[in-house]
């Protein structure tokens, strides 16, 4: 069965520090791969998704960047963090290229302060 | 483009009552539809999916919903609500984008009271 990972779970940084999530997915090959922030008021907004190695898809312009170095690895990045960064950040997967839905990761908060 | 409206950031209901979220969505293709339940500090869950099968989608948790095409309506309900629902579920679209965007409402809170 296919599982999905994330670390870390929780992250408190402060304004103007980098930052790295990682998410791993086990049990699958070529995935679709997505970064969603949820935040306070404003429920799931899509950031990036990618559908192999390498291929990233900015769906909202901003602070952050996103990294696909393996097929089951997505990492999402800042070099400098913004208050505005708050946030929980959830991964996301699905097999592509036919299937629908998409499985979620236990999510990192993130706080910055 | 596809939009999600979930009507009730908030709903209470006591336990043993019907549940039900509503949920209306806006595509310009046949949509696929899903709910979403998310515990505190949790991941989404799947609750269901509509993918253009039968109209009446039963999930786990007891939850079912009807695709109602006439009126872009995907309600969740429930027959009788249990303390262990108490969530936020969250209503999503995928209007025939081939990385599969989903598009999702912003969430209703459900109560249950004892």
């Amino acid at each position: 069965s296919q599982t999905i990972h994330q670390w870390p779970a929780t992250l408190v940084q402060p304004v103007g520090s980098p930052l790295s999530l990682e998410c791993t997915v086990e049990g699958t090959s070529n995935p679709n791969l997505y970064w969603y922030r949820q935040a306070a008021g404003r429920g799931l907004q899509l950031l990036f998704y990618s559908v192999g190695i390498g291929q990233i898809s900015s769906e909202v312009p901003q602070n952050l960047s996103a990294s696909r170095p393996q097929d089951r690895q997505f990492i999402l990045s800042s070099k400098k963090l913004l208050l505005s960064d708050s946030g929980f950040y959830l991964c996301a997967w699905k097999q592509a290229p036919r299937t629908d839905t998409q499985y979620f990761g236990p999510g990192t908060r993130l706080t910055v302060l | 483009a596809q939009s999600v409206t979930q009507l009730g950031s908030h709903v209470s209901v006591s336990e043993g009552a019907l549940v039900l979220l509503r949920c209306n969505y806006s595509s310009s293709v046949p949509p696929y539809l899903f709910w979403y339940v998310q515990y505190p500090n949790q991941g989404l869950q799947l609750l269901l999916k509509y993918t253009s099968a039968a109209t009446l989608v039963k999930g786990i948790n007891g939850f079912e919903a009807e695709f109602k095409k006439s009126e872009t309506s995907f309600h969740l309900t429930k027959p009788s609500a249990h303390m262990s629902d108490a969530a936020e579920y969250f209503c999503a679209v995928i209007g025939g984008t081939s990385y599969g965007k989903l598009t999702f409402g912003q969430g209703t809170i459900l109560t249950v009271h004892p």
